[in-house]
């Protein structure tokens, strides 16, 4: 069957360090990947777009790596901030779905100060 | 980006009633996607909503409990017919431009069942 898994436990953090979101996908062959974070009571916010063909792709604080072949993405915060504190969603996009995005059920992040 | 704005952003409703939530959008978008986000749970996409074509809806949502109207480019409505204890949720838009774009969501309408 189809899955997509994130760390289901909530990721506690010191401010300072690099926190590190897992997001595995099984019998799925997305064209994209993507990483939403969602604060209670919001939508969810467009942080990054990787490509099958890239490896990784960086902005600012937030580095996403995509391995196809390990069918695992990672999504890493350096020089975490308590205002980074939230959930954090991948999402595939699967090439022959249209523009459909297939979440999976996010992590929860905190970083204390 | 696309501001999008939803109404409304929460409302509590009795059994066996429809409430119809409206999507607004600052600008012309092609595609527009509605959610619903169960309490601790992920995104599940209901349909896909391009103007000017009937909705497409995904398995397990039909348009009979869901039906949804894209008159313009700018705007979109859900409606949860009849609905139940099981139909409280959030329910979400977002708009995207494309396959290999994001997409930009409005904060969701929290409905309740009672």
């Amino acid at each position: 069957s189809q899955k997509i898994e994130q760390n289901s436990e909530a990721l506690n953090i010191q401010e300072g360090k690099t926190a590190t979101l897992t997001c595995n996908y099984t019998n799925y062959s997305p064209a994209y990947l993507q990483w939403y974070r969602q604060d209670p009571g919001r939508g969810p916010v467009f942080l990054l777009l990787i490509r099958e063909n890239e490896k990784e792709k960086r902005k600012e604080r937030l580095k996403v790596t995509f391995d196809t072949t390990l069918k695992q993405s990672l999504f890493h915060i350096t020089a975490s901030q308590p205002a980074d504190s939230a959930t954090y969603l991948c999402a595939l996009l699967i090439y022959n779905q249209g523009g459909k995005l297939i979440f999976g059920q996010g992590t929860e992040l905190s970083v204390k100060p | 980006s696309a501001v999008i704005s939803q109404k409304p952003s929460r409302d509590i409703c009795q059994r066996g009633t429809s409430l119809t939530i409206q999507c607004q959008v600052d600008s012309q978008v092609t595609m527009m996607f509605w959610y619903r986000q169960q309490p601790g749970q992920s995104l599940t996409l209901i349909a896909t909503a391009n103007q000017g074509s009937e909705a497409t809806y995904e398995s397990g949502f039909v348009i009979d409990k869901f039906p949804i109207s894209r008159p313009n480019l700018t705007f979109s409505t859900l409606t949860v017919s009849n609905m139940s204890p099981e139909d409280s949720s959030i329910y979400l838009c977002s708009v995207g431009e494309g396959a290999d774009q994001p997409q930009h969501f409005g904060d969701g309408t929290r409905l309740s069942i009672l």
